[in-house]
């Protein structure tokens, strides 16, 4: 079956530290990769994505994404993390419509 | 201007009520969707509409009707409500998500059946 899976349910991590995220993915083809961020009592917002083309996507608020193909992976990273930056974080794909991974709560510690 | 709007934001009602979500995108997408997040952050879609056609009904109790009047609206209704339905609830547009940012989601519904 194809999915997305997030690892780790929560990540600890101090500010001004780099940040990861992982996702592996189990797509077949051609995979169209997701990020997506949920504040607090918020909607989810578009972090990046990756159709085709260079491995490594830059996206909003610093943050990126690397399409490892050998490895299955989309992790996101973030070189220096703000407290601003705790939310809820999705990888997702999209085959006919969005599956989304069962998300991963950063949070940044000052 | 808000892009996907959602009212609701909170319904708190009781078991056994009929209720409404309403859901309105301005981006001029072809596609909308409902999602369920439960308690545990589970993202779930329940439907998706294509220029007002049902497309896809995710094994959703048939007391959740969606309609369509047109492709700018996405209502979501809910007769019998029960306490497991308590989640917020996302509606979301998209045109081709390959083109764009994928989906553009709503802020959320949050309904408490008690």
């Amino acid at each position: 079956a194809q999915s997305v899976a997030q690892p780790e349910d929560q990540v600890n991590v101090a500010e001004g530290n780099p940040l990861t995220v992982k996702c592996t993915y189990s797509v077949s083809g051609n995979p169209y990769l997701f990020w997506y961020v949920q504040y607090p009592n918020r909607g989810l917002q578009f972090l990046l994505k990756y159709i085709t083309g260079d491995n490594l996507v830059k996206g909003s608020y610093g943050f990126e994404a690397e399409f490892n193909k050998s490895q299955t992976s989309f992790h996101l990273k973030k070189p220096s993390a703000l407290v601003s930056d705790s939310a809820l974080y999705f990888c997702a794909y999209n085959f006919n419509k969005f599956y989304f991974g069962s998300g991963t709560k950063l949070n940044v510690k000052p | 201007d808000t892009a996907v709007s959602q009212t609701p934001k909170y319904l708190v009602t009781q078991m056994g009520n009929d209720k409404s979500i309403k859901c309105e995108q301005n981006l001029g997408h072809d596609t909308m969707y409902w999602y369920k997040q439960d308690s545990k952050k589970f993202l779930k879609i329940m439907f998706s509409y294509n220029n007002k056609e049902l497309i896809i009904n995710e094994t959703v109790p048939n007391r959740f009707s969606p309609k369509s009047p047109d492709k700018a609206h996405l209502n979501l209704h809910i007769n019998s409500l029960e306490l497991g339905d308590s989640a917020v609830y996302f509606c979301a547009s998209s045109q081709d998500p390959r083109q764009g940012n994928g989906y553009t989601f709503g802020s959320g519904t949050r309904l408490t059946v008690v």
